[in-house]
């Protein structure tokens, strides 16, 4: 089975503090996926990887950057955190190739921007 | 670009009966699609998928979904719903190699 490990369950940071979430995958998998998850608006996608060191926005990049050192890690960094990133964030992973494939997704982490 | 639409933001459904969450979705050429759950503070578990061949495809968990090019719908079934089965379920649609389109999700409530 795919395992893709987010480092935090729950976060509490403080405005304007640089923050990092961490996520690693298992599967050797190409493609990584950032997503914030809020009531009411589903998931949004923040940014994606296809390889090592490529990068993408997705939907909503405002705010945040990712880094991609290594394949099977792909962080994501809010460079001075605000109380409107106060979110549950996914990360997923899926295997290069057409589109048909799942991706695979972390159990969350839960950030609260006091 | 594609889209999904979940219309049914809540349902419930009395446990032993039959279920339906409808999705429809948006996409010029035949699509990947997805259905997902989520139950409480977890992440998103793959319940089934369609990209080709046969219109109705059977799940973990007992569930099938039925896809129907003339309604752009791809609807997610269970004859028999279990209290467990309470979660949010999300359907997704993805073309290519491209991302995937959630859908904003419908929360099933289990009434006993």
């Amino acid at each position: 089975d795919v395992k893709v490990t987010q480092s935090s369950r729950y976060l509490v940071k403080r405005t304007g503090e640089k923050v990092f979430l961490e996520c690693v995958q298992d599967m050797d998998h190409e493609n990584m996926f950032w997503y914030r998850q809020d009531p009411g608006l589903g998931l949004r996608l923040i940014y994606f990887s296809y390889d090592v060191k490529m990068k993408e926005k997705g939907d909503i990049p405002e705010g945040y950057s990712v880094s991609r050192e290594k394949k099977e890690r792909f962080s994501l960094i809010l460079e001075s955190a605000s109380t409107n990133q106060t979110s549950m964030y996914l990360c997923a992973s899926r295997i290069q190739g057409d589109g048909n494939q799942p991706q695979h997704f972390g159990d969350g982490t839960r950030l609260s921007i006091l | 670009a594609q889209s999904v639409t979940q219309p049914d933001i809540h349902i419930t459904v009395s446990e032993g009966a039959s279920l339906e969450l409808r999705c429809n979705y948006s996409y010029g050429a035949t699509p990947y699609l997805f259905w997902y759950v989520q139950s409480p503070g977890q992440g998103l578990q793959l319940l089934l998928k369609y990209f080709s061949g046969d219109t109705l495809v059977q799940g973990i968990k007992g569930f099938e979904a039925e896809f129907k090019r003339s309604q752009s719908s791809f609807n997610l079934r269970k004859p028999s719903v279990h209290w467990s089965d309470a979660a949010e379920y999300f359907c997704a649609v993805g073309a290519g190699y491209s991302t995937l389109t959630f859908g904003k999700g419908t929360m099933l409530l289990v009434s006993p």
